[in-house]
C-alpha cells in the first residue's frame, strides 16, 4: 500500500526551538509539498519541491525552510519556533500536476 | 491565495439522502480535484476531472465541471454515516504549478 509517512502525529515544542518535520514517500514521486492547515484559513502552501535538491516557495514560506536531499524525503524546518506556527502540518506527494496528491496523516504541532 | 470556494460551509443530512457540495474558482484550470478529510487526519484524493470533461463518476460520487461558470459540484448519493468528513476542492491552475485548495465543506451524515 503506497503511502506518505510523517514522522510524528503530535509534537509539542518550546518557543525558539529548531523543529524538524519529516516526510517520506514510497511512490517514487517527483513532487512533494508542505501545507499548513488552520481553522478558517484552509490549506496554505508553505514550500514545494519538484526534484531532489530543488525547492520553491509557496504562499507562506516565512519562518520555514525545507530540505530535499533524497527523492523520497522532504523535510520542513522551523528555524525558531513561534506560537503562531502552532498548526496542523500536512505533507503530500504527487507524480505530476495531472494526478492527485497523496497526503500523510498530518503532524499537529503545538508551540508553547 | 484561495482559488476554490466551497458552498455550503457546512451541511447536515440524514443517512440515505444525497449530499451536494459546490466549488467555484477564479482562473483557468487544467483539472479540478476533490478530497476528503476525516477529523484530524490527512486528505484523501477522491476524484479528478479534467478541464475538457463535464462529468465523472466513481462509485457513489458524481462530479460535474462547468468551465464557463468556473464551478464544480460533488454529489454523494445514498450517504452513510461514514461519509461524515470535510470535503475540499482543489484546482490545478494553467498558470501555476501546484494545487490550490478551498476551505472545505463540513458534511455531517446523521444515522
Amino acid at each position: 500500500d503506497v503511502k506518505v509517512t510523517q514522522s510524528s502525529r503530535y509534537l509539542v515544542k518550546r518557543t525558539g526551538e529548531k523543529v524538524f518535520l519529516e516526510c517520506v514517500q514510497d511512490m517514487d514521486h517527483e513532487n512533494m509539498f508542505w501545507y499548513r492547515q488552520d481553522p478558517g484559513l484552509g490549506l496554505r502552501l508553505i514550500y514545494f519541491s519538484y526534484d531532489v535538491k530543488m525547492k520553491e516557495k509557496g504562499d507562506i514560506p516565512e519562518g520555514y525552510s525545507v530540505s530535499r536531499e533524497k527523492k523520497e524525503r522532504f523535510s520542513l524546518i522551523l528555524e525558531s519556533a513561534s506560537t503562531n506556527q502552532t498548526s496542523m502540518y500536512l505533507c503530500a506527494s504527487s507524480l505530476s500536476g495531472t494526478y492527485g496528491y497523496t497526503f500523510g496523516s498530518g503532524t499537529r504541532l503545538t508551540v508553547v | 491565495s484561495q482559488q476554490g470556494e466551497e458552498d455550503p460551509q457546512a451541511l447536515s443530512i440524514q443517512e440515505g439522502e444525497n449530499a451536494t457540495m459546490n466549488c467555484s474558482y477564479k482562473t483557468s484550470i487544467n483539472n479540478l480535484q476533490w478530497y476528503r478529510q476525516n477529523s484530524g487526519r490527512g486528505l484523501v484524493h477522491l476524484i479528478l476531472i479534467r478541464s475538457n470533461e463535464r462529468e465523472k463518476h466513481s462509485g457513489r460520487l458524481r462530479v460535474t465541471l462547468d468551465t464557463s461558470k468556473k464551478s464544480s459540484s460533488l454529489l454523494i448519493t445514498a450517504s452513510r454515516a461514514a461519509d461524515t468528513a470535510s470535503y475540499f476542492c482543489a484546482t490545478d491552475e494553467t498558470s501555476g504549478s501546484r494545487l490550490t485548495f478551498g476551505e472545505g465543506t463540513q458534511l455531517t451524515v446523521n444515522p
